[in-house]
């Protein structure tokens, strides 16, 4: 098993500029989230799927953020514009329900 | 809104020692807990889970504890070896209520050889 796959590893872009972080979850799972990961405020649920249909959007900071799930086998999470504060490490994470999720290796966002 | 909490952001220990890790939430109506060790560059991974109709659950080489009267969940690692240095983080649900993982700060643990 493959476990949850994210890309890229590492996005470095400048400010304004559209950023989309890619996920795959685990297959035969039917829950997707993405969380968000900084040193002051640890990991924040950003959005999370559950049969591809947005549950729970209360964690997206703006209008800048968006994610799609348009499959039960890709996710896409969006930030147009990026601005530096958006700088983090984004994980998605997968699990059959919300219980044991399953966390990708994140993507190291950096928005100079 | 409730929020998971953790009462120390740093635990040095020496190896062979066991190591203690505690976290409190405020969420009552929480039935649902979970471990996750983070190790540098990596996402979280799954250690251990435990449901409120218990108090204790074991793993290989861990233990939790979850003391719902005092709202207190605890993570206890036997002989800690170097490899268990990393960030850990305990996390909260409501089982039925359809939300997500919410997940403390995290305590680092050093283990000294």
């Amino acid at each position: 098993d493959a476990g949850v796959i994210q890309s890229p590893r590492h996005e470095v872009t400048e400010m304004g500029q559209e950023v989309t972080l890619r996920c795959k979850p685990i297959s035969g799972h039917n829950s997707l989230f993405w969380y968000r990961q900084t040193m002051m405020r640890g990991l924040e649920l950003l959005i999370y799927f559950n049969n591809n249909v947005p549950i729970d959007d209360s964690g997206m900071p703006e209008d800048r953020f968006s994610a799609k799930m348009p499959n039960a086998s890709f996710s896409t999470l969006k930030i147009q514009p990026s601005e530096p504060r958006d700088s983090a490490v984004y994980f998605c994470a997968s699990s059959f329900g919300t219980e044991k999720l399953f966390f990708g290796s994140g993507t190291q966002l950096s928005v100079l | 809104g409730e929020s998971v909490g953790l009462h120390l952001p740093t635990l040095s220990v020496q190896e062979g020692d066991n190591s203690i890790i505690n976290c409190a939430y405020s969420n009552s109506a929480s039935d649902y807990f979970i471990w996750y060790k983070q190790e540098s560059g990596k996402g979280p991974q799954f250690i251990i889970d435990i449901r409120s109709n218990m108090d204790k659950r074991q793993g290989q080489r861990v233990t939790v504890l979850l003391n719902k009267t005092v709202k207190h969940l605890s993570l206890q690692i036997a002989a800690t070896q170097p490899g268990d240095s990393a960030v850990y983080f305990c996390a909260e649900n409501i089982n039925q209520a359809g939300t997500a993982l919410i997940f403390g700060k995290g305590t680092t643990l050093s283990v000294s050889s």
